[in-house]
């Protein structure tokens, strides 16, 4: 398996709470990604990043921030929790070439729960 | 707008059969295309990617093809067993996007 981590791996929280989850990767891989997937959604693509400190939105990036300020972590936001940010998450690693995406590995995920 | 389709929610097939799922796109001009394999409370595991200007990529028993006139991959497990069970989900990616948008998946069950 890529050297690929997310922590916690289980987290329940209250709406209105900052949550911050982490992916560590020990690849090297350039790029990094932040997904969740939702019943009948699949695999939503919220941020990524292409290096250090260079980061885009994806699809769903309301109420979503990330962070990377080495290449190893990639942190992902929720400012202020709600209801409808309950899902699973996935963190993804690709690279290390750069000019097209590689095949993509992915993390254990986080399930996250916001009562 | 831009959408990816999984021809069905759930495939049940004989073991020993051969399952073909289905994934079609519309507003993609795709370069490449994956295809993960996802277990139960586990992450995507990559299979294989396909080319836009190739026709058909073979790994063992799995088979993908991909027709960008249709706008559809098919990907084929022969003689399936029921360790191949899961949820298969496709990926395309667009040249120079640095990112790939999935479909919803189909989940498998090989039935002994």
């Amino acid at each position: 398996d890529a050297g690929i981590t997310q922590s916690p791996r289980h987290k329940v929280t209250e709406t209105g709470t900052p949550v911050t989850l982490r992916c560590h990767q020990t690849e090297n891989h350039r790029y990094m990604y932040w997904y969740r997937q939702d019943p009948g959604h699949g695999l939503r693509l919220i941020h990524y990043s292409y290096g250090v400190k260079d980061t885009d939105k994806g699809e769903v990036s309301d109420g979503y921030s990330v962070s990377r300020s080495k290449t190893e972590d990639f942190l992902l936001t929720l400012e202020s929790a709600t209801s409808s940010q309950t899902s699973v998450y996935f963190c993804a690693i690709s690279g290390p070439t750069s000019g097209r995406v590689n095949e993509q590995f992915f993390g254990p995920g986080t399930r996250l729960t916001v009562l | 707008s831009q959408k990816i389709e999984q021809n069905s929610e759930a495939l049940n097939i004989q073991e020993g059969k051969t399952a073909t799922l289905t994934c079609n796109y519309t507003n993609y001009s795709p370069a490449y295309l994956q295809w993960y394999r996802q277990d139960p409370g586990r992450g995507p595991v990559f299979l294989l990617l396909i080319r836009e200007n190739e026709k058909e990529k073979r790994k063992e028993r799995l088979k993908v093809t991909f027709d960008t006139t249709l706008k559809q991959s098919l990907f084929h497990i022969t003689a399936s067993q029921p360790a191949d069970s899961a949820t298969y989900l496709c990926a395309l990616e667009t040249l120079g996007n640095e990112k790939l948008t999935f479909g919803t998946g189909t989940r498998l069950t090989i039935i002994p």
